[in-house]
């Protein structure tokens, strides 16, 4: 069975300075998908970044990009430029690419504080 | 295109009683599925509906059931319910199974006293 694993309980960055996320997971399997979601006290999780496991070249989105190490099976998001609004629970979570149910396992989350 | 919604957004029930949760999933999405996440936790897998049937399960008990309607929106039923059923409960729809991208709706708040 897979798992997800988020050792960061909860994390702190100083306004516009740089964060990383970790995330490690475990699996058999060669094809599977990797996702960032974000969520704020809203609520609503939002997709930050994903990341295809057949992709050698790390994703990137604005101030997102991600280190993925395949052979580590480690997934860390850094947020650059940290702003106010980046406060949140974030989510690290797997998706296999195999038939059968897609569902999306998730980490237990760290939570961001952005200090002023 | 509208997003996925849900209702209601906040829901108090006694020990015992039954729940239905709703989700409408967003325009042109065929698969729908849930989570329930408890405080301070990840969410976890529930089940997942794919055109109206049921094509997966997680480690839930069967007084969790579904149904998924012909326009795509679904229901959660929780029966006999428990203390630990207290949760936050979320529905994500896609446009297909093999469709990588889940799109969440803002959740159902469930408390069971």
């Amino acid at each position: 069975a897979q798992t997800v694993t988020q050792s960061q309980p909860e994390m702190s960055v100083q306004e516009a300075e740089t964060v990383t996320l970790s995330c490690t997971y475990d699996t058999s399997e060669s094809d599977y998908y990797l996702f960032w979601y974000k969520q704020p006290p809203s609520r609503q999780m939002i997709l930050v970044i994903r990341q295809e496991a057949y992709k050698q070249q790390n994703a990137t989105e604005n101030r997102f990009s991600v280190n993925f190490q395949k052979a580590a099976k480690s997934f860390s998001l850094k947020i650059s430029d940290s702003q106010l609004g980046d406060a949140a629970m974030y989510f690290c979570a797997y998706r296999s690419g195999t038939s059968g149910t897609y569902k999306y396992i998730f980490g237990t989350g760290t939570r961001l504080k952005v200090l002023a | 295109e509208t997003g996925v919604t849900q209702s209601p957004t906040h829901l108090i029930k006694t020990r015992g009683q039954q729940v239905t949760l709703r989700c409408s999933s967003q325009s042109g999405h065929n698969t729908v599925s849930w989570y329930q996440q408890a405080l301070g936790q990840g969410p976890q897998f529930i089940f997942q509906y794919y055109r109206e049937e049921e094509n997966g399960r997680g480690n839930f008990p069967p007084r969790f059931s579904g149904l998924q309607f012909p326009n795509y929106s679904s229901e959660l039923n929780v029966n006999a319910l428990e203390l630990d059923d207290s949760a936050l409960y979320l529905c994500a729809s896609s446009r297909g199974l093999e469709t990588y991208e889940q799109y969440f709706g803002p959740g159902t708040r469930l408390t069971v006293t």
